[in-house]
């Protein structure tokens, strides 16, 4: 099975310029995370889904920061305008309610994002 | 002060050696933790979860200390391929997941 996949790999825009980045949860996995990963401030949470519906959204930065889930395949982290703070990696990860362990989270390559 | 806590490390140990490193958190409320392992430029990957007292697989034991709110992970017979970066999780309610900075391990020859 296919794991946690996300889009762009890497991204490198200028400061001021929108931002989407996408990801694709594990097939059946209700729970979908947006994290953002700096050597300054550790792996924190943004937002995060469950069965398409955002449930906190406490970890957003700022209004410059939404996220989307249109359906259970798919799901968006736009930023605009971009700053260059907003450097990062962002990871996309997924989780199963109805298994033994339904915290497991499942994590994606990330998108490294450079903002010049 | 942070939900999760670790000793960033580096810690260096040669091949073989046993290496443990503690993690602390602060939500008594907690009931779930784990340990990821993270290598450079990659992304986190499940090694453990620990749901009562302790789990063991293989060369890694993951104990918890809910009296003290800290959990542990005890690496025995370090490998090269062991090198990587242990980030401490744990669930502070429904499913969100706070996550410690990491511990970085070296082993080396």
């Amino acid at each position: 099975d296919a794991g946690v996949i996300q889009s762009p790999r890497h991204e490198v825009t200028e400061m001021g310029q929108e931002v989407t980045l996408r990801c694709k949860p594990i097939s059946g996995h209700d729970y979908l995370f947006w994290y953002r990963q700096t050597m300054m401030r550790g792996l924190e949470l943004l937002i995060y889904f469950n069965n398409n519906v955002p449930i906190d959204d406490s970890g957003m930065p700022e209004d410059r920061f939404s996220a989307k889930m249109p359906n259970a395949s798919f799901s968006t982290l736009k930023i605009q305008p971009s700053e260059p703070r907003d450097s990062a990696v962002y990871f996309c990860a997924s989780s199963q309610t109805g298994t033994g362990h339904p915290d497991t989270q499942y994590f994606g390559p990330g998108t490294r994002l450079t903002v010049l | 002060r942070k939900e999760v806590e670790q000793d960033p490390g580096p810690f260096n140990v040669p091949e073989g050696a046993t290496v443990a490193f503690n993690c602390t958190y602060s939500n008594s409320a907690s009931q779930s933790f784990f340990w990821y392992r993270q290598d450079c430029r990659k992304e986190p990957k499940l090694l453990m979860s620990v749901y009562s007292s302790g789990n063991e697989d293989g060369r890694f034991t993951a104990q918890l200390n809910r009296a003290s709110q800290y959990i542990s992970l005890l690496i025995r017979d370090s490998k090269l391929s062991d090198s990587a970066t242990y980030l401490c999780a744990a669930n502070t309610g429904g499913f969100k997941t706070i996550f410690g900075a990491g511990t970085r391990l070296f082993v080396k020859a």
